[in-house]
């Protein structure tokens, strides 16, 4: 079945760039997101990627996309305190009644 | 705009009492969905309905029903609480389209004792 990977843990100063990772497996993947989820709150869609693309870019936020190797990630640029949160990679496959397949999330703490 | 409202915010059951989630969406969309999320595990899906009429089993449906009252509502029915079902529910759903974005709701968070 599908599996979506991502480090656990993120470390940044304020100010820096962060950087958060992830891998699937699922080849078929059409659609891959990044969803935010800070302390007490649900899921918030940050952004989203569509398989034939490569990179996209939001504001402060950059998504690469590596499709031969199954990589995605997410640059937070000049990283902000109130960027403190988990970050949720996931990705959609099966078509018209997707579903989406999450990673276990990255704890991104942002110290002054 | 409300977009996904999930009742209750928090719930406190004995084991073996049984209780329903309520999820209701005002943004027209036809799929609706129902993840836990628990410590180390991230979101699992335990059901789903694709459409009006329709439910499918998730990743971890058991212990769970749900109804798909209508197009607006989705609710999920813990008929005998178990402690394993202590978790953070989190109801969703999506319009087929442009990134078909899945949108969730705040969380119920239910503790099974």
């Amino acid at each position: 079945g599908e599996d979506v990977e991502q480090s656990l843990f993120l470390s940044v100063r304020e100010g820096d760039s962060s950087v958060i990772n992830c891998t699937y497996t699922d080849s078929s993947s059409t659609y891959l997101y990044w969803y935010k989820q800070e302390p007490g709150a649900g899921l918030q869609l940050l952004t989203y990627i569509f398989s034939n693309m490569d990179m996209k870019q939001d504001q402060r936020l950059t998504v690469l996309l590596n499709k031969k190797d199954k990589h995605l990630s997410l640059r937070i640029a000049d990283t902000q305190t109130g960027d403190s949160a988990i970050y949720f990679c996931a990705e959609s496959s099966r078509g018209g009644y997707s579903t989406l397949t999450f990673g276990k999330g990255t704890m991104l703490l942002v110290s002054p | 705009n409300a977009g996904v409202t999930q009742t209750p915010k928090f719930q406190v059951l004995k084991t073996g009492q049984s209780m329903t989630l309520q999820c209701a969406q005002d943004m027209n969309h036809n799929s609706m969905y129902w993840y836990r999320q628990d410590p180390g595990m991230g979101l699992r899906l335990i059901y789903y309905s694709a459409s009006e009429g329709t439910t499918d089993k998730g990743e971890v449906p058991n212990g769970y029903n749900v109804s798909r009252l209508n197009k607006r509502e989705f609710s999920l029915r813990l008929e005998s609480a178990a402690p394993s079902q202590t978790s953070v529910y989190f109801c969703a759903s999506r319009l087929r389209g442009a990134g078909n974005t899945i949108y969730f709701g705040e969380g119920s968070w239910l503790t099974v004792v």
